[in-house]
């Protein structure tokens, strides 16, 4: 596609219930980036993918986060139990690795939990 | 630890003003530094990149300079428009691991 695009724009959910965030990242990038920016702070730095491996999972915050990537495009990230610490939104980033590194981001999933 | 640090945390000038940014960080071992804008509600859009061999980058009215000696980038916005108000964020990635450093972002008005 012509850009990042995550969906959905924005979710609402109960305390409790699972949700899957999903990404879909520019048409040949190879790596694939996942942030939280939480109200009134900066950028937190969640999960990289190079192709469909995941070597660095170290910024997942716990293990109700997961997250994969099929065929080296389409990635979700799964929040399960869902908690009030967990409302943020959610971006999604992409680079083609051999290039400059420049990273293209999504606008963004902004989830809620109530 | 990379640190990045970035003032003023909130900056408001009239409209025509040519401006500056600053972003800090406490390693000079860096790969790159980017800057970004975020727009509320929106994504953030990368507006420049330098390499750790570079000096500066330019993008129209916009200018980014790097100085790893010091710690130091600024960005420099000429001719300020009111479309130019937004969250300007920069980053540092370290060796090329992925894992960017951002800074608490400069919230930029530009008033009319």
């Amino acid at each position: 596609g012509a850009g990042v695009s995550q969906s959905p724009s924005n979710k609402v959910t109960e305390k409790g219930k699972d949700v899957e965030l999903r990404c879909d990242p520019i048409s040949g990038h190879t790596a694939l980036y996942w942030y939280r920016q939480s109200l009134g702070q900066g950028l937190e730095f969640l999960i990289y993918f190079q192709g469909n491996s995941a070597p660095d999972k170290s910024g997942l915050p716990s293990d109700r986060f997961s997250a994969e990537r099929t065929g080296g495009s389409v990635s979700t990230l799964t929040i399960q139990r869902t908690q009030q610490e967990d409302s943020a939104v959610y971006l999604c980033a992409s680079s083609s690795l051999g290039d400059t590194g420049e990273l293209f981001f999504g606008e963004g999933s902004r989830l809620t939990v109530l | 630890k990379q640190e990045v640090t970035q003032i003023p945390a909130a900056l408001s000038v009239p409209e025509g003003e040519n401006l500056v940014l600053n972003c800090s960080f406490t390693d000079s071992a860096i790969y790159n530094l980017q800057w970004f804008r975020q727009d509320p509600g929106k994504g953030l859009t990368s507006l420049l990149l330098i390499q750790s061999s570079q000096r500066e980058q330019t993008s129209g009215r916009l200018n980014a300079s790097l100085d790893k000696s010091s710690g130091r980038s600024t960005l420099y916005i000429a001719a300020s428009q009111p479309g130019d108000s937004a969250t300007y964020l920069c980053a540092v990635e370290k060796d090329s691991n992925y894992q960017l450093i951002w800074g608490a972002g400069t919230k930029l008005i530009i008033k009319p």
